[in-house]
């Protein structure tokens, strides 16, 4: 597609459920990122692929959340036993590489994925 | 780990005015990148800075890279309304190149 997609817009949960997320990157880009806003915060880093392979995931803030890219295209957030501090704007965006000479390595956000945990 | 600190946190100008945000961070970064996010909206990439020192200008907004690749800083002259949204500066930095962090954000509010 033209740009980032994400999956669903909007998800209203309760808690203790369980929760999918999906993003589907720009064609061709081999870096996808996972970010965590809430409402008047800067996105906070939670995991990077860089194709397949989880390149860094110290931002995932504990066990209940695991994210794949088993393809190296689409990625699948998950998030086990939801609370309702998990409640945010889950935003995806994917680069065409990491920076490196003619690339910048800027990202290209999705429209987020809004969760609220009940 | 890595964290990037920005200030102020709000900023409110008349039309015409100018408008300074500050990025400061706690470890030494390898690039810079600035980002706006219009209410409502995703953040979308602004500008690269990575050379030590580095000015480089868009229009009426100029960024700036410290000497020390520690500290940046956004500056927009004669603030227009379609100036308004939160701008965030992102650093990559430490032994994650890849890894992105942002920071916290400045809100801009501009009244006509």
């Amino acid at each position: 597609g033209a740009g980032v997609s994400q999956t669903p817009s909007n998800k209203v949960t309760e808690k203790g459920k369980y929760v999918e997320l999906r993003c589907d990157p720009i064609s061709g880009h081999t870096a996808l990122y996972w970010y965590r806003q809430s409402l008047g915060q800067g996105p906070e880093f939670l995991i990077y692929f860089q194709g397949t392979g989880a390149a860094d995931d110290s931002g995932l803030p504990n066990d209940r959340f695991f994210a794949v890219r088993p393809e190296g295209s689409v990625s699948t957030l998950k998030i086990q036993r939801t609370e309702r501090g998990d409640s945010a704007v889950y935003l995806c965006a994917s680069s065409l590489d990491l920076p490196g000479p003619g690339n910048t390595g800027e990202l290209f956000f999705g429209e987020g994925s809004r969760l609220t945990v009940l | 780990g890595q964290q990037v600190m920005q200030i102020p946190q709000y900023q409110h100008v008349q039309e015409g005015e100018d408008f300074t945000t500050y990025c400061n961070s706690s470890t030494t970064l390898s690039n810079i990148q600035w980002y706006k996010q219009r209410p409502g909206g995703h953040p979308v990439f602004l500008i690269q800075l990575v050379k030590s020192g580095e000015v480089k200008k868009q229009k009426r907004l100029t960024f700036q890279f410290g000497e020390a690749k520690k500290n940046s800083s956004l500056h927009i002259t004669a603030t227009q309304t379609t100036d308004v949204g939160t701008y965030f500066c992102a650093g990559r930095g430490g032994t994650s190149y890849g890894k992105l962090t942002f920071g916290q954000g400045t809100i801009l509010t501009v009244h006509p």
